[in-house]
Parts: structure tokens; sequence; C-alpha cells
């Protein structure tokens, strides 16, 4: 199947810095690409959605202005976390399609952030 | 946003046993996804049943779709110990691609 490359897996940053996350489609182009947050022994929350070229589109109650999304090109999307605070520690998960909404969603091995 | 929920939030079998997880979702879909989360780790695609589709199956894993009740259910046979983690149903559908997530069922298979 088609690879997600997330990049870093860990990461720990002090309090008021930013984090930069990186998710690579390897071997397909995507257009879109979807971010996720997940707490402990709870389910996948999408944050947005990735669009190349353009504006990622947040879901409600996601402080975009906290979470900076950039599609830059088709295979590259990054989730930068703003003025970190110890509440953003979280598991931060990307996605990508090959296609439509018909098809398999792949995703990235996840990055832990901790703010300390 | 979350869509669907899950029972049982958690399920702890006998190897060898079976284990169904069942998925209710609220709004029209184009399909249902199941997923597989090994804990702290990133997903993997089990299965995609469209809506016009009643079951399918893949290796030990059966998946039915009712649309008319909202609700999907996942059945692993012959369960092994390789089967615990968390097991999670997502639907698509709509212009906007997006694939939403249940709540999860953890599941725990004891050798």
């Amino acid at each position: 199947g088609a690879v997600v490359s997330q990049h870093p897996s860990r990461v720990i940053c002090k309090s008021g810095t930013s984090v930069k996350i990186e998710c690579r489609s390897l071997d397909f182009q995507a257009t879109t690409m979807f971010w996720y947050r997940q707490f402990p022994k709870q389910s996948l929350m999408l944050m947005a959605t990735s669009n190349e070229g353009s504006k990622a589109t947040y879901e409600q109650g996601v402080e975009k202005d906290k979470f900076l999304i950039n599609h830059a090109s088709l295979t590259l999307s990054t989730l930068t976390v703003t003025s970190a605070h110890p509440e953003d520690s979280s598991f931060y998960i990307c996605s990508a399609r090959t296609g439509g909404s018909g098809t398999e969603a792949f995703f990235g091995q996840g990055t832990r952030l901790t703010v300390v | 946003s979350q869509q669907g929920e899950e029972d049982p939030q958690a399920l702890s079998i006998q190897e060898g046993e079976n284990a169904t997880m069942n998925c209710s979702y609220k709004t029209s879909i184009n399909n249902l996804q199941w997923y597989r989360q090994n804990s702290g780790r990133g997903l993997v695609h089990l299965i995609l049943i469209r809506s016009n589709e009643r079951e399918k199956h893949s290796g030990r894993l059966r998946v039915t779709l009712d649309t008319s009740k909202k609700s999907s259910s996942l059945l692993i046979t012959a369960s092994r110990a390789a089967d615990t983690a968390s097991y999670f149903c997502a639907t698509g559908g709509g212009a906007t691609n997006k694939l939403i997530f249940g709540t999860g069922t953890l599941l725990a298979v004891q050798p």
C-alpha cells in the first residue's frame, strides 16, 4: 500500500516554543491530507483538512492561529503547534488518500508531542 | 468532530474465540472503513465497505453494513493474541472527503 511518513515520531519541547510536524506521502501525490489529534485511550479527532495550494479547513473549535497548517506541495503537509502549552501535549496523526472519499486512507506513524 | 460510536468500549476474549465490534453513525455515508491501531502507533486500514454493500470479507475479518440502522459490525474470527489492538470505524462521504472516526473498541486477546 501507499506510504505516509510522519516526522518526528516523538518531540519534547518547552512551553512557549513552536513545534513543526511533517507529513509526507512517499509514493503518491496527495491533494488533500488530514490532521488528527488523539488523547490517551480516546479516538482520533479531526483537526483540519489540508489542501495543497490553498488554506486549510479547520474543524469547529480548533484554533487556526494555534495550529498552523501548510500544504506546500502534493507530497508534503506540515502542522506547526505555535506557542505550545502543556495542554497541547498529545498524539498527532496525519493521513492522506490516493483518491476521493471512496478510497483507503493511509496514516503516518504519529507524533507524540510532550510540552514541559 | 466524531460521528460514530462503538461498542463495546473494551472487549477481552480468549485466543481462538470470535470478537464482534459494533459501530453506529449518525449521518448519510458513502462508505465505512475499519482501522486498527496498536498502542501509540499509526492506523492500519482493514477493510472498506461501500454504502451499497451489505457484507464484505477479508481473511478472518467480516464486516456488515446496515444503512437503514446506520450501523456496522466487525467480526474477527479465530482471534489471536496479535489481534490485540484498538479498532475504529470511520465514515467517509460528502464533498469534503473527511474521514470521521468512531470512539473505538479496545480488544484484548488473552493467549
